[in-house]
């Protein structure tokens, strides 16, 4: 079953609203999340880091104040897409890893197809 | 530059046509090498990490291999559901994950 759960799935809202994303780590804690932007037949884009406890570190070229990263405890992390425009549409996902004793895998949430009309 | 890069970008099999796909990396202080599986429209699903050169791991019809230079994803004898976009990513010393642009797969029946 899925270890890192992402809400909602789908999501079109008007020009100049904000959308929240969830991103969930069911059973492992994550004090690091992942926030990705994947453009049609493209391949995934790092947005951000999202940190537990503390400010979340952007990629060069992704405006902070436009997407607002909250990673409020072990197992949540939000993504605000403030102020949508039509070109902020495309598909968001996140990861988070879990680290164990031989191996550390990187679980990706479903995504959030995001469409701003 | 540090950079991953995938080959080929997409690629046609019949069933039970046996291929590889390729990753390489230019990386320095590699700390992990990823391969994901992508359908459409969903998030990446994890199949492997390599952490050294001469590593393998193997999943059903999947064996992933590394090299200090490239990292190859082997199908043997793929069938139509293994069609998908396979992703490879890498960590290194100091920064977070890198994808390559994926290679796009076509089993035909």
């Amino acid at each position: 079953g899925a270890v890192v759960s992402q809400h909602p799935s789908r999501v079109i809202c008007k020009s100049g609203t904000s959308v929240k994303i969830e991103c969930r780590s069911l059973d492992f804690q994550a004090t690091t999340m992942f926030w990705y932007r994947q453009f049609p037949k493209q391949s995934l884009m790092l947005m951000a880091t999202s940190n537990e406890g503390s400010k979340a570190t952007y990629e060069q070229g992704v405006e902070k104040d436009k997407f607002l990263i909250n990673h409020a405890s072990l197992t949540l992390s939000t993504l605000t897409v403030t102020s949508a425009h039509p070109e902020d549409s495309s598909f968001y996902i996140c990861s988070a890893p879990r680290v164990g004793s031989l191996d550390t895998e990187a679980f990706f949430g479903q995504g959030t197809r995001l469409t701003v009309v | 530059e540090d950079q991953v890069t995938q080959s080929p970008e997409a690629l046609r099999l019949q069933e039970g046509e046996s291929s590889s796909l390729n990753c390489s990396y230019t990386v320095s202080g590699l700390r992990g090498l990823f391969w994901y599986r992508q359908d459409p429209g969903k998030g990446p699903e994890f199949l492997f990490t390599l952490y050294s050169a001469g590593e393998e791991k193997e999943k059903e019809r999947l064996k992933a291999t590394l090299t200090k230079k490239e990292s190859f994803l082997h199908i043997t004898a793929p069938k139509p559901e293994d069609s998908a976009t396979y992703l490879c990513a890498v960590t290194w010393i100091g920064n977070d994950m890198r994808f390559g642009a994926g290679t796009r797969l076509t089993v035909k029946p």
